[in-house]
């Protein structure tokens, strides 16, 4: 079965550094990588998408990476600060005949000191 | 002006009881989601409509029923609630069924059988 891996552990880095956070999956080859944020009580807030096909996407301060080869995505945020501390998605297009939909992963919790 | 709006919030009620969760988008979206997030922050797909159509239903029991009155809305009813049941529920809307399109979130819906 289709697997997605975050790292469960929370990510505390401190203030000005680069996060990085590591998607990994198994058994599917998804077309598409989304990336959310999650506040506590909150939902999960859309940040970036990445095609098979793209190595790499930028926003602002946040990069993505996507290497089919490897199965995995690297999220990084660069020149952090405590309003980033989150937790983050990703999230794989595991379409089946049934549709297309988003599967989710656990997510990472970043916790960014001052 | 919200998004996508799910009421109520917060939801306690007894088991065997039925209860339903209401969800609407502002955003003229075509597609819309219903979504579980259990205690350890998976968040699991339950349903997704296409114009007021159903295309994907993932094995939910048959106590939850979806209903789409337009595209606009999508209200999750709940029969014989069961304390497996309590978990934060997530609407969601996109722009199409289509995995290229990001997803945008209700503040989520906290239900909670006693």
């Amino acid at each position: 079965s289709q697997k997605i891996e975050q790292n469960s552990e929370a990510l505390n880095i401190q203030e000005g550094k680069t996060a990085t956070l590591t998607c990994n999956y198994t058994n599917y080859s998804p077309a598409y990588l989304q990336w959310y944020r999650q506040d506590p009580g909150r939902g999960p807030v859309f940040l970036l998408l990445i095609r098979e096909n793209e190595k790499e996407k930028r926003k602002e301060r946040l990069k993505v990476t996507f290497d089919t080869t490897l199965k995995q995505s690297l999220f990084h945020i660069t020149a952090s600060q405590p309003a980033d501390s989150a937790t983050y998605l990703c999230a794989l297009d595991m379409s089946n005949n049934a549709g297309n939909m988003l599967t989710f992963g656990g997510g990472t919790r970043l916790m960014v000191k001052p | 002006d919200t998004a996508v709006s799910q009421t109520p919030k917060y939801l306690v009620t007894q088991m065997g009881n039925d209860k339903s969760i209401k969800c609407e988008q502002n955003l003229g979206h075509d597609t819309m989601y219903w979504y579980k997030q259990d205690s350890k922050k998976f968040l699991k797909i339950m349903f997704s409509y296409n114009n007021k159509e159903l295309i994907i239903n993932e094995t939910v029991p048959n106590r939850f029923s979806p209903k789409s009155p337009d595209k606009a809305h999508l209200n999750l009813h709940i029969n014989s609630l069961e304390l497996g049941d309590s978990a934060v529920y997530f609407c969601a809307s996109s722009q199409g069924p289509e995995p290229f399109y990001g997803y945008t979130f209700g503040s989520g819906t906290r239900l909670t059988v006693v």
